[in-house]
């Protein structure tokens, strides 16, 4: 079984100023890291993915993710943000091994980016 | 680009009524999950579906959920008898065998 935590429910920045959200997880088993966003009244969108090879992820949009297996976290980051990526976002994992395997979501972090 | 589509984006329904619930996965996946968000809570997963079965559920999917993939193209849930704490956004998604799970935009139930 697989558990995720977002440490932090709330994050409230001002636009340009850099941010991070903290997830951490516990697996028994490796698996695969993901975070999806969800903009207000929407779905979800994959944002970003790690699965193998190098520990740090980047996204079209200039958010980045770093994979820490001793610390077993997954944080997001983004030197810069803007009024547009403020929205809810959700740090996910499922098993490597089992096909198809369920996500395991964490509570979510909402961001807010003020002007 | 392909993507997975959910009717209808709302429904409203009184309690101990039945609802269906549909998805239109992509097309050539070939994996398929339910889950449901509970306002202002976190995505929670309730089943999932490979060769026309049922391949993993959790404990909030009881005898009072379904689904079923009645046409090669629809999935579909159904909840039998409603109660309120059904109320939640309700996402499909689909898988075609790599990791990426496609979401659906969403139908929100209101049962009242």
């Amino acid at each position: 079984a697989q558990s995720v935590t977002q440490l932090d429910s709330q994050v409230p920045v001002f636009e340009e100023a850099p941010v991070e959200l903290r997830c951490n997880y516990s697996s028994s088993v490796s698996v695969y890291l993901f975070w999806y966003v969800q903009y207000p009244n929407q779905g979800l969108q994959l944002l970003l993915k790690y699965l193998s090879g190098s520990t740090l992820v980047e996204s079209i949009n200039g958010f980045e993710a770093e994979f820490n297996k001793s610390q077993t976290s997954f944080h997001l980051r983004k030197p810069s943000v803007h009024i547009s990526d403020t929205a809810e976002y959700f740090c996910a994992v499922n098993a490597k091994e089992t096909s198809g395997s369920r996500l395991t979501f964490g509570e979510g972090t909402q961001l807010t980016v003020n002007p | 680009e392909p993507e997975v589509t959910q009717t209808p984006s709302h429904q409203v329904t009184q309690m101990g009524q039945e609802v269906i619930l549909r998805c239109v996965p992509i097309s050539n996946h070939l994996y398929f999950y339910w889950y449901r968000q509970i306002l202002g809570q976190k995505v929670e997963f309730l089943v999932s579906f490979y060769n026309n079965e049922i391949s993993e559920k959790s404990e909030i999917f009881d005898d009072q959920f379904s689904v079923e993939r009645p046409d090669g193209s629809n999935f579909t849930l159904k909840i039998r008898s409603t109660k309120l704490e059904d109320s939640a956004m309700y996402f499909c998604a689909s898988l075609v065998g790599g990791n990426e799970q496609f979401f659906g935009p969403g139908t929100r139930l209101t049962v009242l």
